[in-house]
């Protein structure tokens, strides 16, 4: 069955950079059609998608941190990084890596999967 | 970015209502729009996606329809482990965009 998990530190300082490590069995980042994304959610406030990143490195962004966020893949390891550069306050929040479903399916799901999230608190 | 406009915030209901939540994109979405549960301290829930397809294990109270711009979940019957956040979510487009959030709450 498909999991995932996220890893990282829990507390990072402004004007630091976030590493976030999504982990995950199941399926493989070499499987055409398949994609992992990064969403996240501050405190009582709703989701915002970050980033996605295909089996064939195609790799999207959410204009509003572009320039700030960098998604990569090491398929070997099974494993999708996210990293933030510039770390604010505002960036506290729990942070999920989802499985994005089979892209050439146009009736298919996006994000079926998803990990128990990652709380990162921004504070000096 | 498509902006998704859910109504209501929140709506406080009995077990055995029928429950329906609206959810409205600023432009068309074909039929890519994702429905998801979200309980306090877990991770999303994905629940229906292309608007009507419900997700393998999910109870078939729940359901979804719409076109265009304008769409709905429903629930049936409400149960007592459907008291949650539901979150609907275009993927017609980058960015991805979520709803605000409708929370479901014991009346």
């Amino acid at each position: 069955q498909i999991t995932l998990k996220e890893s990282g530190p829990t507390v990072v300082k402004p004007t630091e950079t976030l590493t976030l490590t999504c982990t995950f069995s199941g399926f493989s980042l070499r499987s055409k059609g398949v994609g992992v994304g990064w969403i996240r959610q501050p405190p009582g406030k709703t989701l915002e998608w970050l980033a996605l990143i295909y089996w064939d490195d195609r790799k999207f962004y959410s204009p509003s941190l572009e320039g700030r966020v960098t998604i990569t893949k090491d398929t070997s390891k099974n494993q999708v990084v996210l990293a933030m550069t510039n770390m604010d306050p505002v960036d506290t929040a729990t942070y999920y890596c989802a499985h994005r479903a089979d892209y050439y399916n146009p009736r298919g799901p996006e994000f079926d999967y998803w990990g128990q999230g990652t709380l990162v608190t921004v504070s000096s | 970015d498509i902006r998704m406009t859910q109504s209501p915030s929140s709506l406080s209901a009995s077990v055995g209502d029928r429950v329906t939540i609206t959810c409205r994109a600023s432009q068309g979405i074909n039929t890519y729009l994702a429905w998801f549960q979200q309980k306090p301290g877990k991770a999303p829930k994905s629940l229906i996606y292309a608007v009507s397809t419900l997700q393998s294990g999910v109870p078939s109270r729940f359901s979804g329809s719409g076109s265009g711009t304008d769409f709905t979940l429903t629930i049936s019957s409400l149960q007592p482990e459907d008291f949650a956040t539901y979150y609907c979510q275009q993927y017609d487009s980058y960015p991805r965009t979520f709803g605000q959030g409708t929370k479901v709450e014991m009346k």
